[in-house]
């Protein structure tokens, strides 16, 4: 069965500091993967995605992801945190099935950013 | 343009009661999507929309819960009676019908349902 996993619960950085948070999927054929962004109060917002080609994706708000197959990992980085990046962080992969479509997300990486 | 927008943003009901949530997807989106995060879980898919039909609702929990999508363009999700575990957040999402952009889903800001 398809998962996603987000191995660390919450991270603390300071500002200024580089970030980088995990992810590890399981899928069974090349996937459709995602980092979604939730900041307080708000919806989720697609911060990139790879469905194919170049394997180091770029997004909004100065955020990259690569994606190591061999790994099975897709982890987001970014060179400096803002104390505005301060949210939750949702990894998650596309699954398609009898012509349908859904996304299977992480549990969430809380990210802290301190001054 | 118009995001995706969802009614109420805050529902608490007690245990035994009705509540429907709304979707307005954006414009002109034939897919739309339910999703629900449990407190401290992750985000589970719940249903897919192609305009007004149900393409996938493998991931409706149980009979207490019913979506519609009249005309192929706003939703509702109907929980009755709602139980103490359906308390949570409830997503909405929409993307396009083309191929290609299916998969760019984009997200309302939830509704967080409270049953007590």
């Amino acid at each position: 069965a398809q998962s996603v996993t987000q191995p660390d619960i919450h991270i603390t950085v300071s500002e200024g500091a580089s970030l980088e948070l995990r992810c590890n999927y399981s899928y069974g054929a090349t996937p459709y993967l995602f980092w979604y962004v939730q900041s307080p109060g708000q919806g989720l917002q697609l911060l990139l995605k790879y469905f194919s080609g170049d394997t180091l994706v770029q997004g909004i708000k100065g955020f990259e992801a690569e994606f190591k197959r061999s790994q099975s990992s897709f982890n987001l980085r970014k060179p400096s945190v803002h104390w505005s990046d301060a949210a939750e962080y949702f990894c998650a992969v596309g699954s398609t099935n009898t012509g349908g479509f859904k996304t299977i997300f992480g549990a969430g990486t809380r990210l802290f950013v301190k001054a | 343009e118009a995001g995706v927008t969802q009614f109420p943003s805050h529902s608490v009901i007690e245990k035994g009661q009705t509540v429907t949530l709304r979707c307005d997807p954006i414009s002109g989106h034939d897919n739309l999507y339910w999703y629900r995060r449990v407190m401290g879980k992750e985000i589970k898919f719940l249903l897919h929309f192609v305009k007004e039909s149900k393409q996938d609702e493998s991931g409706m929990p149980n009979n207490r819960f019913l979506a519609e999508r009249t005309g192929g363009t706003y939703s509702t999700l109907k929980v009755q009676p709602a139980e103490l575990e359906d308390s949570g957040v409830y997503f909405c999402a929409s993307s396009e019908g083309r191929a290609g952009k299916a998969y760019e889903q984009y997200f309302g800001p939830g509704t967080r349902l409270t049953v007590t």
